[in-house]
């Protein structure tokens, strides 16, 4: 069975510090792969997706980047953090165009 | 315009009530539609998928789609006080790869 790990669980980082996130799935070959964020009380935001090794799709203009160095590897990065970067991160998987998608156990970031 | 709509509630059922949960939505291309159930502080879990209009049964949930008025709702049955979190509706439109989420519906169930 096809398994999604994230981590770390939570993270407290200061402005301007960076952020290096990590998704990889287990159990599947070639998932397209998302990251979302979801900030307090509100609801979930596309921020980047890939259908492929280092194929990158940006939803929304910030200081993210995200990067799929693997098949199953998808990482979420930030030179420098700003307070309205703080939020639960949640990566997801699907098997293709038009399936359903699996979310991983989540990061939940506090910037100070 | 939202393109998913969700009352975000909370929509308080007793125990063992039937809780009716629904979502519109505006795209006519929409062709997949999925419900998600959120524990407060964990990951969204998949419940249901519905591609064809009509219900679809899953135990004690059913999923029911209404393409010609552009709703979905889910139906809960004996509903249970570890039923209560928050209920996202999303739907995928046709050739995409995108989810489009609503901002959810909050359930409590009363013992």
């Amino acid at each position: 069975s096809q398994t999604i790990h994230q981590w770390p669980a939570t993270l407290v980082q200061p402005v301007g510090s960076p952020l290096s996130l990590e998704c990889t799935v287990e159990g599947t070959s070639n998932p397209n792969l998302y990251w979302y964020r979801q900030a307090a009380g509100r609801g979930l935001q596309l921020l980047f997706y890939s259908v492929g090794i280092g194929q990158i799709s940006s939803e929304v203009p910030q200081n993210l980047s995200a990067s799929r160095p693997q098949d199953r590897q998808f990482i979420l990065s930030s030179k420098k953090l700003l307070l309205s970067d703080s939020g639960f991160y949640l990566c997801a998987w699907s098997g293709g165009q038009g399936a359903a998608q699996y979310f991983g156990p989540g990061t939940r970031l506090t910037v100070t | 315009q939202k393109e998913v709509e969700q009352n975000s509630g909370p929509l308080s059922v007793p125990e063992g009530a039937i809780a009716s949960l629904n979502c519109t939505y505006s795209d006519r291309g929409s062709q997949s539609f999925f419900w998600y159930r959120q524990y407060s502080g964990k990951s969204p879990e998949l419940i249901m998928f519905i591609y064809s209009n009509g219900d679809k049964e899953d135990g004690r949930f059913t999923a029911q789609l209404n393409k010609a008025s552009q709703y979905v709702s889910l139906l809960i049955r004996d509903s249970q006080p570890s039923d209560s979190a928050t209920y996202l509706c999303a739907l995928l439109m046709d050739s995409s790869y995108k989810l489009i989420f609503g901002s959810g519906t909050r359930l409590l169930v009363r013992p």
